[in-house]
């Protein structure tokens, strides 16, 4: 699975939207882009995914960039409770052979201060 | 749905001892996988379990060991406890069949070796 690269830390004010960077410039073609979030003393929440298009759902935006070799999850209005650690996973789409392996990196401290 | 529980949710032990941690999966979940969660790190791979059996395994030392019983739920069991085992343990269950998306993780547990 390629290697993600993300800022260690993030502020955000409350009702602005949080962008979050994510670096990823060995994926393969058939890796996709995920994001799973974990808020203090819990365990790690899906957020969203992709492969090159860009993706909505209720939570959140992700924009991929057309060489594929970075992508944003946007949260569009945060709110304290969006305060949580983010990781940025690359992997391929299905399990196969390698199912339950998600290689977390150290992710983005979010901090969505009022 | 209760989600995916585990217990118990704090657990103190000395250096030496051996430890067992549960975990049910969400309902109509058959395979589980367990992650190691230092301070300040990503959750590591530990292990992962299908049909009462080891599928995967992750760089973890032979005093981790696992075990999935009929109903699906499963525990993990460290033997002779190091300081080095002080962690958050989680637990994550998914289908055979699914992408890493549908993996749900529960809150954890707290191991704390003295």
């Amino acid at each position: 699975d390629a290697k993600t690269t993300q800022p260690p830390s993030m502020d955000c004010a409350e009702g602005r939207a949080a962008n979050l960077p994510c670096n990823h410039s060995t994926i393969s073609g058939n890796e996709y882009v995920y994001w799973y979030r974990q808020i203090h003393s819990q365990g790690p929440q899906y957020i969203i995914h992709g492969l090159k298009n860009n993706e909505t759902n209720e939570m959140a935006s992700l924009i991929i960039t057309e060489d594929r070799k970075s992508s944003t999850l946007i949260l569009p209005h945060a709110t304290l409770r969006d305060t949580a650690v983010y990781y940025c996973i690359v992997r391929v789409g299905r399990y196969g052979g390698s199912q339950g392996n998600l290689i977390f990196g150290k992710g983005t401290k979010l901090s969505v201060k009022p | 749905d209760a989600g995916v529980t585990q217990s118990p949710t704090h657990l103190i032990k000395t250096r030496g001892q051996q430890v067992t941690l549960r975990c049910s999966p969400k309902s109509g979940h058959d395979t589980v996988s367990w992650y190691q969660q230092a301070l300040g790190q990503g959750p590591q791979f530990i292990f992962q379990y299908y049909e009462e059996e080891e599928r995967q395994r992750g760089n973890f030392p032979d005093r981790f060991s696992g075990h999935q019983f009929p109903n699906y739920s499963s525990e993990l069991n460290v033997n002779a406890l190091l300081l080095g085992d002080s962690a958050l343990y989680l637990c994550a269950s998914s289908l055979i069949a699914g992408g890493p998306h549908e993996q749900y993780f529960g809150p954890g547990t707290r191991l704390t070796v003295t």
